[in-house]
């Protein structure tokens, strides 16, 4: 299994739509999860932090599943301005380095 | 609100010359990082920086790389002679501690960097 991978995408959805992402990771040992967000050619800007079972901030929820090395992302009523490359990022040990998923494209259409 | 900042924005250069990015991270950090995204690939681990030495890097990190805070405030990377193919986004990160919430890392804009 790859360290981090993700829904290939991309997700083109219509305003308001709920949309889930889903990643998996290797390293069983991960303690802490991310998910980031990256518009084109930008910086990857921080969404979410996940430590527990989950976490949640508006419209945007992330779920961990430690058994199953299963993060997801869950964005409900999806804005125009969510479109954007989504990075699910894992801890390669305690702190350190961040070892970044692929991304899934998120494209919310008019 | 504090932020990574980095330069130059954009960097074009000719293969074997050197480059150096700078990087001024944020002013409470103490852990600092270098990634890289080739276009249309995944961002990549370079290399992370605690109390003025290297503290992991990966195996692109190689003997033409190097890294330096030269003062309180700034964080180079330096790539000596530079190959076509270290064409990439050059992304610096930086985060308060290890563990918790407070490893979470914070990224600058990012040095375009071009190698012809």
């Amino acid at each position: 299994r790859k360290e981090v991978e993700q829904d290939p995408g991309p997700f083109n959805v219509p305003e308001g739509a709920t949309v889930a992402f889903n990643c998996t990771y290797s390293n069983s040992a991960s303690q802490s999860f991310f998910w980031y967000r990256q518009d084109c050619r930008k910086e990857p800007k921080l969404l979410m932090s996940v430590y527990s079972s989950g976490n949640e901030d508006g419209r945007f929820t992330a779920q961990l599943n430690r058994a199953s090395q299963y993060i997801s992302l869950l964005i409900r009523d999806s804005k125009l301005s969510d479109s954007a490359t989504y990075l699910c990022v894992v801890p390669k040990s305690y702190g350190q380095n961040f070892v970044f998923g692929p991304g899934t494209r998120l494209s919310v259409l008019p | 609100e504090p932020e990574v900042t980095q330069t130059p924005s954009h960097q074009v250069t000719q293969m074997g010359q050197e480059v150096i990015l700078r990087c001024v991270p944020i002013s409470n950090h103490l852990y600092f990082y270098w990634y890289r995204q080739i276009l249309g690939q995944k961002v990549e681990f370079l290399v992370s920086f605690y109390n003025n030495e290297i503290s992991e890097k990966s195996e692109i990190f190689d003997d033409q790389f190097s890294v330096e805070r030269p003062d309180g405030s700034n964080f180079t990377l330096k790539i000596r002679s530079t190959k076509l193919e270290d064409s990439a986004m050059y992304f610096c990160a930086s985060s308060e501690t290890l563990g918790g919430a407070s490893e979470t890392q914070y990224f600058g804009p990012g040095t375009r960097l071009l190698v012809l």
